[in-house]
């Protein structure tokens, strides 16, 4: 059983530009979250999806969205990329929300963002 | 909203060595579950170890055992016989009854020396 892929692993963009990264779940699995992981700071919740719906989103600016399509894949935009959105974007998938916590929370490999 | 407070940033310790790790929680919630991640050089995380709020039992998987403290909202993780494998990032975790959504500490980089 494949596990939670995401692409690209890297990706540079300059001030301003836009990007979209790409989780795909394990088989199975109908709930996505998304992470942002800086130095001194850890992991920040950004949001998660479950059946195309957003469940639940964190602090974070209206610039980081994202969607989920009928077969569960997901995707998250920034826009208007800042300096500060350098991070690795970890995504986590469960077969249903909240099963991280009494089951298991799948993360994938990440997408490291560099913003020159 | 829950807080996890991992204060130290970075730790040694000598293969075959024991090691602790150590975190501090926050909420007001009554039911929830505590965790240790370990993020190798790979990126991907990996579930250490689970402990539920409500079971007095420390939890443990084979060399990893945790000494839960409710009253004192400590939550250390302890590693025995320590190996080269184990060099890794660790991040202590917080999810109270919030979906997906867990807090994070700002993690514990370990390095075990041969």
């Amino acid at each position: 059983k494949a596990g939670v892929t995401q692409t690209p692993r890297y990706l540079i963009k300059t001030r301003g530009q836009q990007v979209t990264l790409s989780c795909s779940p394990i088989s199975g699995h109908r709930s996505v979250s998304w992470y942002q992981q800086t130095p001194g700071q850890g992991l920040q919740f950004l949001f998660e999806y479950f059946s195309e719906t957003q469940r639940n989103k964190g602090n974070f600016p209206g610039r980081f969205s994202g969607r989920q399509f009928s077969n569960s894949r997901s995707e998250m935009n920034v826009s208007t990329l800042e300096l500060g959105d350098s991070a690795l974007y970890l995504c986590a998938s469960s077969f249903l929300p909240g099963q991280g916590a009494s089951e298991k929370l799948f993360f994938g490999s990440g997408t490291q963002l560099s913003v020159l | 909203a829950q807080t996890v407070t991992q204060s130290q940033p970075e730790m040694s310790v000598q293969e075959a060595e024991t090691v602790t790790l150590s975190c501090t929680y926050d909420t007001s919630e009554s039911n929830y579950y505590l965790f240790w991640y370990k993020q190798p050089p790979s990126r991907q995380m990996i579930l250490v170890i689970r402990q539920e709020a409500y079971k007095q039992q420390n939890a443990t998987e084979n060399r990893f055992s945790v000494n839960f403290q409710k009253a004192a909202k400590s939550f250390s993780l302890k590693i025995s016989d320590s190996q080269l494998g184990d060099t890794a990032m660790y991040f202590c975790a917080c999810n109270a009854n919030t979906g997906n959504q867990f807090y994070f500490g700002t993690g514990t980089s370990l390095t075990v020396i041969p």
